[in-house]
């Protein structure tokens, strides 16, 4: 399968700092990527949908200014927690899809966010 | 609007037995798919199986089966002689115009 490299896998920062994730398609050009935020022991929550060139789209309730998210080409996106707050602690996984949303989403391993 | 039900919170089996996992969902959608992720400790969703509406028929792949049935709109995953590293998170997921996964299901299976 296409494989989706996300990095880093664990940040440990200070609060009011901002932290840069990204996520990448390895052997396959993007059309779409996804955001999701994990809670322990709960299942993924949609932040935003990302495409290439396009500004991305924000679930309802979620901080567009707070979770900056980039997608500067086929391959590439990135999420910024700006100023991140102990309650930012989480994780979160990316995933990329090849063409209609009826394709295969994969994921990335994941980034887990500590802020102290 | 559409909704993935996975009413199985942890399932525990010992190690050889077969367990399903069942997945419900709701939709009005004529064209749709539904997928099965499997979230190991480590965190990575791995994808298993895609199934489009218009596919019911069951699919087999080694000791995993699935179940897609429209008329009760349910797409139930069975694992056959489960081992130890089948342990994990499993996810039902569905998608038309965004995807929406299902609360998941914890399956531990003991030696």
């Amino acid at each position: 399968g296409a494989v989706v490299s996300q990095h880093p896998s664990w940040v440990i920062c200070k609060s009011g700092t901002s932290v840069k994730i990204e996520c990448r398609s390895l052997d396959f050009q993007a059309t779409t990527m996804f955001w999701y935020r994990q809670f322990p022991k709960q299942s993924l929550m949609l932040m935003a949908t990302s495409n290439e060139g396009s500004k991305a789209t924000y679930e309802q309730g979620v901080e567009k200014d707070k979770f900056l998210i980039n997608h500067a080409s086929l391959t590439l996106s990135t999420l910024t927690v700006t100023s991140a707050h102990p309650e930012d602690s989480s994780f979160y996984i990316c995933s990329a899809v090849q063409g209609a949303l009826g394709n295969i989403q994969y994921f990335g391993a994941g980034t887990r966010l500590s802020v102290l | 609007a559409q909704k993935v039900t996975q009413v199985q919170t942890e399932i525990s089996v010992v190690e050889k037995e077969d367990v399903t996992l069942d997945c419900v969902y709701e939709t009005r959608d004529t064209t749709y798919y539904l997928f099965w992720y499997k979230q190991p400790p480590s965190g990575e969703l791995v994808f298993l199986i895609r199934r489009n509406s218009f596919d019911e028929q069951n699919e087999i792949s080694g000791r995993y089966s699935w179940n897609f049935q429209k008329s009760t709109s349910s797409f139930n995953f069975t694992i056959t002689a489960s081992q130890v590293v089948d342990s994990a998170v499993y996810f039902c997921a569905y998608s038309a115009s965004k995807i929406i996964f299902g609360s998941g299901t914890r399956l531990s299976i003991r030696p």
